[in-house]
């Protein structure tokens, strides 16, 4: 069974660009959930999506948003990039809708803004 | 806001030897995750606890939660150097969020 998959893996961004990163999760997986990984602020929830919707956010400002495809594919975009988003991006991908699953992290696109 | 705290954060042990790493959280969940993350690596699941009074063991860690007082538990028995990782616990939150203590550094000395 394939595991989660995460596209591109590493990324240079300069400042005031923007970025869109993409994850595919498991056959038959239906959530995915995106988190930001950083030295300082350590594992932080982006936003969940579940069938298409977007069911949970985080603290993040405007320009962190997603999107879910038809086929459980998402999409992260980040606009504006800024220095500080410099991060690990994580998505997970799980089956179930209320939680009580395990969650598959895929391996991350690294995002490094100049 | 739930907060996730995990202690100690940093781990040195000696080979052989026992240790165990916690995980408090603020606010009622009967959900909890374990995660092993090497350099530069994604996170790993370990284990799914989701009651009160679960326990999972698999090789040398042993993961107990106890949801009354909002504690879970990560035993290492005689650790050896393939168990050097940080070590994450995570909180189930609405839906499938999930709130992350700061990490657990272990390094087993041979």
């Amino acid at each position: 069974k394939a595991g989660v998959t995460q596209t591109p893996r590493y990324l240079i961004k300069t400042r005031g660009q923007q970025v869109t990163l993409s994850c595919s999760p498991i056959s038959g997986h239906r959530s995915v959930s995106w988190y930001q990984q950083t030295p300082g602020q350590g594992l932080q929830f982006l936003f969940e999506y579940f069938s298409e919707t977007q069911r949970n956010k985080g603290n993040f400002p405007g320009r962190f948003s997603g999107r879910q495809f038809s086929n459980s594919r998402s999409e992260m975009n980040v606009s504006t990039l800024e220095l500080g988003d410099s991060a690990l991006y994580l998505c997970a991908s799980s089956w179930g809708r209320e939680g009580y699953n395990e969650q598959f992290f895929g391996p991350g696109t690294r995002l490094t803004v100049l | 806001e739930l907060k996730v705290e995990q202690n100690p954060l940093f781990l040195s042990m000696q080979e052989g030897k026992n240790y165990t790493i916690y995980c408090n959280y603020s606010t009622t969940s009967d959900r909890l995750y374990w995660y092993r993350q090497d350099p530069g690596k994604s996170l790993e699941s370990l284990f799914v606890l989701l009651s009160n009074g679960a326990v999972k063991q698999e090789g040398r860690l042993m993961a107990s939660l106890d949801t009354k007082a909002r504690l879970s538990t990560l035993h290492i028995t005689a650790a050896v150097h393939d168990l050097s990782a940080t070590y994450f616990c995570a909180v189930g939150q609405y839906g499938n969020k999930l709130v992350f203590g700061a990490g657990t550094i272990l390094r087993v000395k041979s």
